[in-house]
């Protein structure tokens, strides 16, 4: 069973618009969530993260929204860059029970940003 | 300087076949862990071990065992290879134990083609 899923394989932008991509859990126990964005042929590289405290998290171009009530957080990318273009990856952390820390992985969202 | 490395870059073998992946990171993490990317692309932790001492064992085929000689090095070893064992292997590493809010840190990964 998917706890963490991303509903959109893929989104495609213009360059300079704002991306948005989207992510729900379905486990409220989760704490932390993060956003990975990943290169072909590479691995996953952080991007941003928020605390299930907060509702809000912003790191330049990148801000995160988290609500709880919904389940729902999204990244908003504000200017788009061509250089953007990758899959994101959602995470939850599961920090309870026998496996403490294990982040839980949506299947990716594969954007491209058009100049 | 790559900070997370992973040898082989890929890997094709024959089903009943025993082999290796080696992982060695650089930034002084304390945590160390393998992720294995399925054909549906979901990331999903297979160990973790913090400090050489194994702190994650999700539901894995006792054919995988990790190696952890010292905190900078994490191997996979896998025996008798299946067809279904074909997938991406990612090695990853945080400064702290996944109960903290420590990023990972992701290698390129390492494809394996079990034929």
């Amino acid at each position: 069973d998917q706890q963490v899923k991303q509903n959109s394989p893929s989104l495609s932008v213009q360059e300079g618009r704002i991306s948005i991509l989207n992510c729900d859990y379905t486990n409220s126990m989760f704490d932390y969530f993060l956003w990975y964005k990943k290169y072909p042929a590479e691995g996953p590289t952080f991007l941003i993260s928020i605390s299930s405290i907060k509702d809000k998290n912003e790191d330049g171009r990148f801000t995160v929204f988290l609500n709880k009530s919904a389940k729902h957080l999204s990244l908003h990318i504000v200017p788009s860059q061509p250089g953007d273009s990758a899959v994101y990856f959602c995470a939850a952390r599961k920090n309870y029970g026998g496996s403490q820390g294990n982040l839980i992985f949506g299947k990716g969202t594969k954007l491209s940003v058009k100049p | 300087d790559t900070a997370v490395s992973q040898t082989p870059k890929y890997l094709v073998t024959q089903m009943g076949n025993d082999k290796s992946i080696k992982c060695e990171q650089n930034l002084g993490h304390d945590t160390m862990y393998w992720y294995k990317q399925d054909s549906k692309k979901f990331l999903k932790i297979m160990f973790s071990y913090n400090n050489k001492e194994l702190i994650i064992n999700e539901t894995v085929p006792n054919r995988f065992s990790p190696k952890s000689p010292d905190k900078a090095h994490l191997n996979l070893h896998i025996n008798s290879l299946e067809l279904g064992d074909s997938a991406v292997y990612f090695c990853a590493s945080s400064r702290r134990a996944p109960a903290y809010n420590s990023p990972l840190h992701f290698g390129n990964g390492t494809r394996l083609t079990v034929t």
